[in-house]
């Protein structure tokens, strides 16, 4: 039973561009969605976050967009480039427990 | 302020062998959990504490063990290594389940466990 899915699982864009990372979740329990980046041989780390309260949230060139409707979320990332190539993992939350999607690699072509 | 540190950082096992991967962290978090990543499916939480004394079960919980006799040190114990364990493990941490604001939860560099 896949609580989060997660698409696409691999992205190339162009530098500059605009990167899209999708996420779809069931239980409308959860209260808590990050983003989380991940380097080769590194473990992730936080990138952004966001609760169900709010419909947008910006950090600098990333933007989380909400909906709580359709329960879906998805990450933007605006004039993208290469030192963001790296895999991108959306998560839930609730009850003490973070399930994570299956990653989008992202490659930031020149 | 070191973070969260594992050791090791590779380990080989054979089938049926038993180790102990550790993880600390110096930052006064009580919470802590372990999860494993696997190609193409993420990571996946296999158990966590939310203090000290405290334990429970994630999503992938069989054929692991943890403990939590202090806030720093959280391990996790491999009973009767399997193949199927071969895997990246990462220990993460933050101050509290609740997940406020600005609560962070940083992970560990991994460890990288192939059983043969």
């Amino acid at each position: 039973q896949q609580q989060v899915k997660q698409s696409p699982q691999s992205l190339i864009v162009q530098k500059g561009g605009i990167s899209i990372i999708n996420c779809a979740y069931e239980n409308t329990a959860f209260d808590y969605f990050p983003w989380y980046q991940q380097f080769p041989g590194k473990g992730p780390a936080l990138l952004i976050a966001i609760r169900p309260d709010v419909s947008e949230k910006k950090e600098g060139r990333f933007t989380i967009s909400f909906n709580k409707s359709a329960k879906q979320f998805s990450l933007h990332i605006m004039d993208s480039q290469p030192g963001d190539s790296a895999t991108y993992f959306c998560a839930v939350e609730t009850y003490e427990k973070l399930t994570f999607g299956t990653g989008t690699r992202l490659t930031i072509i020149p | 302020n070191a973070g969260v540190t594992q050791t090791p950082k590779f380990q080989v096992l054979k089938t049926g062998q038993s180790m102990t991967l550790q993880c600390a962290q110096d930052m006064n978090h009580e919470y802590m959990s372990w999860y494993r990543q696997d190609p193409g499916m993420g990571l996946r939480l296999i158990h966590y504490s939310v203090g000290a004394g405290i334990t429970d079960q994630g999503e992938v919980p069989n054929g692991y063990n943890v403990s939590r006799s202090t806030t720093e040190d959280f391990p996790l114990r491999l009973l009767s290594a399997a193949p199927s364990q071969t895997s990246v493990y990462f220990c993460a941490s933050s101050y509290s389940s609740l997940r406020e604001d600005g609560d962070t939860q940083y992970f560990g560099p991994g460890t990288r466990l192939t059983v043969l």
